[in-house]
């Protein structure tokens, strides 16, 4: 079975301020991806970015960057210079790859409520 | 305009009494997926679908039923709700990319309350 943990419920921050949401996974599959999403206080769900788990490159896109280290299997997610529209719950997620449909299941965190103050 | 569509919004109903939730998109997706969230549990899988006809389960499925019979349609059914299904309801849909889904659209969600 797969598993995502986001240890931190909610975090408070103040703008400007840097801040990183942890994601720790477990699965027995060799290959996987790694997802994180973004719900908005509208609702909205939204996606962020997509890691295979065969590139450990991190990625930076803006303020936002991810951080994919296999050996500790996270993959953490760091906004620079936080901003009021950053508050958010934000989720990771995790999509196995054991072959025939179980590729389509999909396994989030239970999510951490961003908040960021003016 | 892309989008995944969610009917109703909001729904109120009473123990045991049937009920379906639809879900369309029109970007062509082959997969489909239904998710519950619940206050500290996150977003969990309810079902899935890999396209047309092929349809799974996801961690939670106990007391639903899904269908794929044409692929822009993936309604939700609760044949007998009961209050532990109250809950927010999501849809969604993506493209299939290196055998699963890649970014998945969602819908905007429905409320549900079982009394």
């Amino acid at each position: 079975a797969q598993k995502v943990t986001q240890a931190q419920t909610e975090i408070s921050v103040v703008e400007k301020e840097d801040v990183t949401l942890d994601c720790v996974y477990e699965t027995r599959d060799t290959t996987y991806y790694l997802f994180w999403y973004k719900q908005p206080p509208s609702g909205e769900l939204v996606f962020l970015i997509r890691r295979n788990s065969f590139d450990e490159q991190n990625e930076i896109s803006g303020r936002y960057s991810w951080n994919f280290q296999k050996s500790t299997s996270s993959f953490n997610f760091t906004i620079t210079a936080s901003q009021v529209v950053d508050s958010a719950v934000y989720f990771c997620a995790l999509r196995g790859n054991a072959g025939g449909t179980s590729y389509g299941k999909l396994t989030f965190g239970q999510g951490t409520i961003l908040t960021v103050h003016p | 305009e892309a989008q995944v569509t969610q009917n109703p919004r909001y729904l109120i109903t009473v123990t045991g009494k049937k009920l379906t939730v639809t879900c369309s998109q029109n970007m062509n997706h082959e997969y489909m997926s239904w998710y519950r969230q619940d206050p500290g549990l996150g977003l969990r899988q309810i079902y899935y679908s890999m396209n047309v006809e092929v349809t799974d389960k996801g961690d939670v499925p106990e007391g639903y039923k899904v269908s794929r019979k044409e692929k822009r349609n993936f309604p939700l059914i609760l044949e007998s709700p009961s209050p532990n299904q109250t809950s927010l309801y999501f849809c969604a849909s993506s493209l299939l990319q290196g055998g699963g889904p890649y970014e998945q659209y969602f819908g905007p969600g429905t409320r549900l309350t079982v009394t």
